[in-house]
């Protein structure tokens, strides 16, 4: 069973703080890595997606991936309000057959 | 990024009766698409894999005979609640793979809100 663990919060950070989400994964060979957003009653919304080491930055959000820890966190620099949303860890699993793994999500609530 | 659309965002029906939601790639040609179910403050579930041409590959537990999914074209898959009952209401959400450049990535539909009565 492929497995992605996010932390379910509610992670609460005040406007314009680093808001930092955790997201760990069972499957080894695992080779694509992306984060969505989802804001209440929506569907999601792939913000960022990272495929080797080390950090890739896209605006105010820092993805990090390090396979060696099965980990990946997205950070968020200068939060603000409409950043508040749940945050979708997504693995592709290894193999031949695609399956893109999701975690169960981290509320992030950005307070003004 | 690319563009999936979803139709009807939202429908009612009787108990009882079908409800068809379609799901195309606007701007790309899909090799997969994939059918999610939302309950309120829970996780993605997916239900099932669609690809063209062929048939659709369910997850244990979904039953195929009352999720039909049909996969018409590279652009085009649909999903068919038959015999719909309160318990299928849910927000159904479709999502498409791109055919070139696969990077991986899924791309979403903006969901359907089904709510039978």
């Amino acid at each position: 069973q492929k497995e992605v663990e996010q932390n379910s919060g509610p992670l609460s950070v005040p406007e314009g703080a680093i808001a930092s989400l955790n997201c760990t994964y069972s499957d080894r060979v695992s080779q694509s890595f992306f984060w969505y957003r989802q804001y209440s009653g929506k569907s999601p919304e792939l913000i960022m997606s990272i495929y080797s080491n080390g950090d890739k930055e896209d605006g105010r959000f820092t993805a990090q991936l390090n396979k060696a820890s099965q980990y990946v966190s997205l950070l968020i620099r200068d939060s603000q309000p409409s950043d508040s949303a749940t945050y979708l860890c997504a693995v592709v699993s290894g193999g031949s057959n695609y399956k893109l793994t999701f975690g169960k999500g981290t509320l992030l609530t950005v307070n003004p | 990024g690319a563009v999936v659309s979803q139709h009807p965002s939202r429908v009612i029906c009787k108990s009882g009766t079908s409800v068809k939601i379609e799901c195309r790639s606007l701007d790309f040609q899909a090799t997969t698409m994939f059918w999610y179910r939302q309950f309120p403050k829970k996780s993605l579930m997916l239900m099932a894999t669609s690809n063209e041409g062929s048939k659709a590959t369910y997850e244990q537990g979904v039953e195929k005979d009352k999720f039909l999914i049909n996969h018409a074209s590279l652009t085009l898959s649909t999903l068919t609640v038959t015999s719909a009952h309160p318990e299928d209401s849910s927000f159904y959400i479709c999502s498409a793979r791109a055919a070139s450049p696969d990077l991986g990535e899924l791309f979403f539909g903006e969901g359907s809100r089904l709510t039978v009565l």
